[in-house]
């Protein structure tokens, strides 16, 4: 009963470095989304996809770039981490069509030094 | 452009007290409304949903909330809150226009259980 999972739980990065989230979900949802949470601010959507080979910026977008080659499978990149970009990273999916429940991984927590 | 207001940073009950955290939200057309708990160090679970009908809406856990059109609130309510409720909440707007695709999350608000 895997849901949506998350790796890595933890990384450490040095300004100026690239990584890679990675976010896999075995539900079949079509609908994926990557938010950050940030003390006081709740959660920001930065990127979503409602499909296979479509993605949309949100409210945050700056600094990051997805991809959506497979239903299953919707990663995050960060081409030169900066230290604002130190946060809590949270993937979520849900079935297609809007309202549905958000399914939520457990979590990246990011430190950019 | 949608939004929520969660205008309780911290509360601070006892246990047994009842609980009502406040939800104010902005948006165009008919919204749907959700509440998430966030225990600590863990992914957001959800509590509970509102999409139409029955403006007062049960959820898991023992937490209800009631749809005010009028006010624009999804206030999430407990009778008897129990020291395993200690976590953050949060709510969502979403809906079926463009944004809809979006959901919207509040600031949170955190709950501390007095035993």
């Amino acid at each position: 009963n895997a849901g949506v999972t998350q790796t890595p739980k933890f990384q450490v990065l040095k300004t100026g470095q690239s990584m890679t989230l990675q976010c896999a979900q075995d539900m079949n949802h079509e609908y994926m989304s990557w938010y950050r949470q940030d003390p006081g601010m709740g959660l920001r959507l930065i990127h979503y996809s409602v499909g296979a080979g479509i993605t949309d910026q949100g409210e945050v977008p700056n600094g990051y770039n997805v991809s959506r080659s497979t239903t299953e499978d919707f990663p995050l990149r960060l081409l030169s981490a900066a230290p604002s970009q130190t946060s809590v990273y949270f993937c979520a999916s849900r079935p297609g069509g809007a309202g549905g429940e958000l399914f939520f991984g457990e979590g990246s927590r990011l430190t950019v030094l | 452009a949608q939004s929520v207001t969660q205008p309780d940073i911290h509360i601070t009950v006892s246990e047994g007290a009842s609980l009502e955290l406040r939800c104010n939200y902005s948006y165009g057309a008919t919204p749907y409304l959700f509440w998430y708990v966030q225990s600590p160090g863990q992914g957001l679970q959800l509590l509970l949903k509102y999409f139409s009908g029955d403006t007062l809406v049960q959820g898991i856990k023992g937490f209800e909330a009631e749809f005010k059109r009028s006010q624009s609130s999804f206030n999430l309510r407990k009778p008897s809150v129990h020291w395993s409720d200690a976590a953050e909440y949060f709510c969502a707007v979403g809906g079926v226009t463009g944004g809809g695709n979006k959901l919207t999350f509040g600031t949170g608000t955190q709950l501390k259980v007095e035993l």
